[in-house]
């Protein structure tokens, strides 16, 4: 089974500023990956997908990219509506999500 | 607009059965594979399995193998999950999801609350 390392696990940052997110594949999984974000009592929304493409409607602050099997996802410069918690879903082989990041104002 | 909507909250007993629902609307029902995920309380996204309701095929997460039933009903547009001999484990939220690039629409979730 594929395995999704996701990091860090929470993080705090302040408004602006630059946010990024990894996710190490435990094989190569090529551009199978997509990025969610989820709000308290919210169902996931797709943000990127392919690794690098963004989703209809999601603002382009949010960007993807790869290298290797390491995934990130990085928020050129953090709004309040992107407080939430994110996750990567590998969908190489069946599928697997990482274990999410809770990310919260400083 | 495409919109998956399921079914309400259960609360049900240990060792029964329960099956959920979701009704898609606003796109061809039987071109796109469903996915089914659980979220436990303040817990990550796990994957169960899918379904591509055009012929029927599925697969599962061997987790879920014996656990979870994924079926679709082409006439009403439905997906179903049926989850059987539930624990207290499988309390959670169950969302559906359709495949596209991505899953790139959501069910609601459905809270399952299994106690005596």
């Amino acid at each position: 089974d594929i395995q999704m390392t996701q990091s860090p696990a929470s993080l705090s940052a302040s408004l602006e500023e630059i946010v990024t997110i990894t996710c190490q594949a435990s094989q190569d999984i090529g551009n199978w990956l997509s990025w969610y974000q989820q709000k308290p009592g919210k169902s996931p929304q797709l943000l990127i997908y392919g690794a690098t493409s963004l989703a209809d409607g999601v603002p382009s602050r949010f960007s993807g990219s790869r290298s290797g099997t390491q995934y990130s996802l990085k928020i050129s410069r953090l709004q309040v509506e992107d407080i939430g918690i994110y996750y990567c879903l590998q969908a190489y082989s069946a599928w697997t999500f990482g274990g999410g990041t809770k990310l919260e104002l400083k | 607009q495409v919109q998956l909507q399921q079914s309400g909250a259960e609360l049900v007993k240990p060792g029964s059965s329960v099956k959920i629902s979701c009704k898609a609307s606003g796109y061809t029902f039987t071109s796109y594979d469903m996915h089914w995920i659980k979220q436990q309380p303040g817990n990550g996204l796990e994957w169960i399995g899918w379904i591509y309701p055009g012929n029927g095929n599925t697969k599962y997460n061997q987790k879920f193998n014996g656990k979870a039933t994924l079926t679709a009903d082409k006439s009403s547009s439905t997906a179903y999950m049926q989850l059987s001999s539930l624990t207290s484990e499988d309390s959670a939220v169950y969302f559906c999801a359709r495949l596209n690039w991505g899953f790139d629409y959501w069910g609601q979730g459905v809270m399952v609350t299994v106690s005596s």
